[in-house]
């Protein structure tokens, strides 16, 4: 089945020490976003990638970066994580368009001591 | 500005207590509307899309509907297994989702 698929599905990080996640997709969509969801909140977009072209969030921290290394494969970096980036990371894509329908993997959740 | 208000905020019902979750917005330009569910601990699964008013679409027990305001997505005879928050979303311009707040349903046996 096509799908988006996160790695790992829970990740444990100290204070400080940077952290990749990663997402890959089977259904050769042109976009890919990362979103944060805190506890009881919406999930809150990062960045996008529409292919190669990167789209920052006005409002996403420096702390965190992006790369798509090709059409199938995302990374979330940060940097250095604060108690206050625990949460759970959203890979999702797209096919093309801005109506298109965006489908989201499981999520990693991430927990900082 | 762009809007998506959802309610109720939280719904519990009877094993086969048909109810209705209502998601309302305001939005230059309708682009689409999403449904998604979310289980705890997992990522938000994609439901329907509906793009114009008077468009139904249905999923075993779930309807969604849009008028030119709002969206109802209806839930006919529930088992405790549609038991998940529902979350609403627009596409924006900017390939951004907006999205609401969520109806957390709870299906008691």
């Amino acid at each position: 089945d096509a799908m988006v698929i996160q790695n790992p599905r829970y990740q444990v990080t100290q204070f400080g020490k940077p952290v990749t996640l990663s997402c890959s997709q089977t259904l050769n969509h042109n976009v890919m976003y990362w979103y944060q969801q805190k506890s009881s909140q919406a999930p809150k977009l990062l960045f996008h990638y529409y292919d190669k072209d990167f789209n920052n969030e006005a409002d996403t921290p420096d702390n965190f970066q992006s790369r798509r290394p090709n059409t199938s494969f995302c990374f979330l970096d940060i940097r250095s994580p604060g108690l206050g980036d625990a949460a759970m990371y959203l890979c999702a894509t797209s096919r093309d368009s801005r109506r298109d329908e965006q489908y989201f993997g499981p999520g990693t959740r991430l927990t900082v001591t | 500005e762009d809007q998506v208000t959802q309610s109720p905020e939280a719904l519990r019902l009877q094993e086969g207590e048909s109810s209705s979750l209502n998601c309302s917005y305001t939005v230059s330009g309708l682009r689409g509307l999403f449904w998604y569910r979310q289980d705890p601990g997992k990522g938000p699964e994609f439901l329907f899309t509906l793009y114009s008013a008077g468009e139904e679409k249905e999923k075993e027990r779930l309807k969604a509907t849009l008028t030119k305001k709002e969206s109802f997505l209806h839930i006919t005879a529930p088992k405790p297994e549609d038991s998940a928050t529902y979350l609403c979303a627009l596409p924006m311009d900017d390939y951004k989702l907006s999205f609401g707040a969520g109806t957390t349903v709870t299906v008691r046996a």
